[in-house]
């Protein structure tokens, strides 16, 4: 079974400039949640996606950050204008139904705001 | 605001001995919470879970105590492997709500 599939691996950028992540998630998951995780702190969901519905955003800053997931497939992640504090993984993960304990992490997008 | 925290940033622990990690919350309406595990350049894998109606839930090697009164969970690892170096996150939940995550524990287990 193909795990969830992200891409790319690393993203310089500068600040200001803008930045799109994109994430598979595994074949038959419904819900697809991305994650922010800065250095030395644990994961935080940005977004809960159920299909191609949103569950919950209330952490995702909507000024510079939107996500989509067109089809209930696969899903992009996107900053727009990007700042330094904005430096982190991406991680999305998706499990086959909502409350599943079972996330499925894929390996991340590092991101770095020069 | 931290609801989930992990004191200790870093673990040593010869092979074969137990390992510890500790997982603290503030959040009482959390009533279930999770170990996951990660490798550099990896994401993180799904250790062990337990719900707050049980007290220990064991899977192999890996066991994990919940003491609800003082919101603290751990996670025992008997005997310690080299293989069990990582990264290991505690995370909770409230009514199948998001899940809040520690700041991680990295364990080196020294052969």
């Amino acid at each position: 079974e193909a795990g969830v599939a992200q891409s790319p691996r690393y993203k310089i950028i500068e600040k200001r400039q803008s930045v799109a992540f994109w994430c598979n998630p595994i074949s038959g998951h419904a819900t697809l949640y991305w994650y922010q995780q800065i250095l030395g702190q644990g994961p935080k969901l940005l977004i809960q996606f159920q299909n191609n519905g949103v569950v919950d955003d209330s952490q995702l800053p909507k000024d510079r950050f939107s996500a989509e997931r067109l089809k209930g497939v696969d899903s992009t992640l996107k900053i727009q204008p990007a700042k330094l504090e904005d430096s982190a993984v991406y991680l999305c993960a998706s499990s086959l139904v909502t409350q599943d304990e079972k996330l499925f992490f894929g390996s991340g997008t590092q991101l770095s705001v020069l | 605001d931290q609801q989930v925290k992990q004191n200790s940033p870093s673990l040593s622990v010869q092979e074969g001995r137990i390992s510890i990690l500790n997982c603290d919350y503030t959040n009482s309406m959390f009533d279930y919470f999770l170990w996951y595990k990660k490798y550099p350049a990896e994401g993180p894998t799904f250790l062990i879970s337990i719900s707050s109606i049980k007290d220990k839930n064991e899977d192999g090697r890996f066991t994990v105590f919940l003491n609800k009164s003082a919101k603290h969970l751990s996670l025992h690892i008997v005997p310690s492997q080299p293989g069990d170096s990582a990264v290991y996150f505690c995370a909770a939940s409230a009514s199948g709500n998001q899940f809040y995550f520690g700041t991680g524990t990295s364990l080196t287990v020294i052969p």
